[in-house]
């Protein structure tokens, strides 16, 4: 069955702390990947994806994310967090051409200290 | 960019009533879109595929009986929740993607909460 794997619920970090959030997938076939983020109350937005090509990809406000093939896995990063990247992640798989049909993961609260 | 929106943002209603979504492209033509539902403290599921102008596509385990979708244009997809139960209460969120693009990003609603009691 396919699936999505966050390895953390919640992080804390200080400001300029570095982030890591981890997304594994389980899927028999060709994916795209996606990071999206929501912030409170608002909507979900997309922060980057993967769909062919260079392997590290480099989204909004600072993120990048690097697809393991080998791994399955397509893990989050920021060198710098700030207070304002406060929000919850969610990584997100789709079959190749199956378009906007998405099994997310089951995201990472991520709260920024000041 | 292509934006999304959903009404109501939020709607209580009382257990036995139903309770309409609306899901509206505002700027391109959706021949297809999606319904998510997420509980508190938890992951979007994907509940069905709207398809406009045929029968939605329900996942395994949604009652189709229970969350009627219409799809009766290319920017609008209602999700109605029929004798909605206190269970039913939910974020209910949908997105749509550009016709044709199948590998491209698909854009999300601002959802609705719905609280039923």
């Amino acid at each position: 069955a396919q699936s999505v794997s966050q390895h953390n619920h919640h992080v804390i970090l200080s400001e300029a702390a570095s982030l890591e959030l981890g997304c594994n997938y389980s899927y028999g076939g060709t994916v795209n990947l996606f990071w999206y983020v929501q912030y409170p109350g608002q909507h979900l937005q997309l922060l980057l994806k993967y769909f062919s090509g260079d392997p590290l990809v480099k989204g909004i406000k600072g993120f990048e994310a690097e697809f393991i093939k080998s791994k399955f896995s397509f893990n989050l990063r920021k060198p710098s967090v700030q207070w304002s990247d406060t929000a919850e992640y969610f990584c997100a798989v789709g079959a190749w051409n199956q378009g906007g049909k998405l099994i997310f993961g089951q995201g990472t609260e991520l709260s920024v200290k000041p | 960019g292509a934006v999304v929106s959903q009404h109501p943002s939020r709607v209580i209603c009382k257990s036995g009533t139903s309770v309409k979504i609306e899901c509206r492209s505002l700027d391109f033509q959706a021949t297809t879109m999606f319904w998510y539902r997420q509980f508190p403290k938890q992951s979007l599921m994907l509940m069905a595929t709207s398809n406009e102008g045929s029968k939605a596509t329900y996942e395994q385990g949604v009652e189709k009986d229970k969350f009627l979708i219409n799809h009766a244009s290319l920017t609008l997809s209602t999700l109605t929740v029929t004798s909605a139960h206190p269970e039913d209460s939910s974020f209910y969120i949908c997105s749509a993607q550009r016709p044709g693009q199948l590998n491209t990003e698909a854009f999300f609603g601002q959802g609705t909460r719905l609280t039923v009691v």
